[in-house]
């Protein structure tokens, strides 16, 4: 069945390091796919999305392509900020509007 | 433009008890999803309607059912609480025939059974 693969965290970085956080899927068709934020104590926001291969989503610096090849779909991001400390879900939205998504990766920032 | 509302924020209930969670959708969208998210994981889909239906459903045991308004607005209910109900529960709105578009998610309701 379809499923979504994340790199498990917590992953600490010193501010202004380079992020990569690893997502894999697994996909009967061919899925959109899509990265969501979740900062304590509220729901998911959109970050950055990839409908079709090769594209290449990007919000706020971060970006991440979407590899059919190796059906993977990682989020990168060039200078990290305290401000990023969140926890990062991977998504793969397929069949009517139904979202599968990763097991979440956390990231914390130290200044 | 409101985004999505749910009710209540926090709710403490115990084992055996039955639970209605509320969820308005963003302006525009006619189409609700229910997510629960244990800690520490991702969200896992429940169900979705659209038109006052249950169009899709993952898999989760028949304790937990739905409603859909002619408004757009959606209630979960959860009968019978077991302690491993204890999650977030996330409401997503979305707009029908933007298949492929992304939902719109609430800031969820944090369920707790003792």
């Amino acid at each position: 069945g379809d499923s979504v693969t994340q790199m498990e965290g917590p992953v600490t970085l010193s501010e202004e390091a380079f992020l990569t956080i690893n997502c894999t899927y697994t996909a009967t068709g061919y899925p959109s796919l899509f990265w969501y934020v979740q900062y304590p104590g509220e729901g998911l926001q959109l970050l950055l999305k990839a409908t079709k291969a090769d594209d290449k989503g990007s919000n706020k610096g971060f970006e991440a392509t979407y590899r059919k090849e190796t059906t993977s779909f990682h989020l990168e991001k060039g200078s990290v900020q305290v401000s990023d400390s969140a926890v990062y879900f991977c998504a793969l939205l397929y069949n009517f509007n139904k979202f599968y998504f990763g097991s979440g990766t956390k990231l914390n920032v130290k200044p | 433009d409101a985004g999505v509302t749910q009710s209540p924020t926090h709710l403490i209930k115990t084992r055996g008890q039955q639970v209605t969670l509320r969820c308005s959708p963003k302006s525009g969208h006619d189409t609700v999803s229910w997510y629960q998210q244990a800690l520490g994981q991702g969200p896992q889909f429940i169900f979705q309607y659209y038109e006052e239906e249950e169009r899709q459903r993952g898999n989760f045991p028949d304790r937990f059912s739905g409603h859909q308004f002619p408004n757009y607005s959606s209630e979960l209910n959860v009968n019978a609480l077991l302690l491993g109900d204890s999650a977030l529960y996330l409401c997503a709105s979305s707009r029908s025939g933007e298949e492929f578009q992304p939902q719109h998610f609430g800031d969820g309701t944090r369920l707790s059974i003792l």
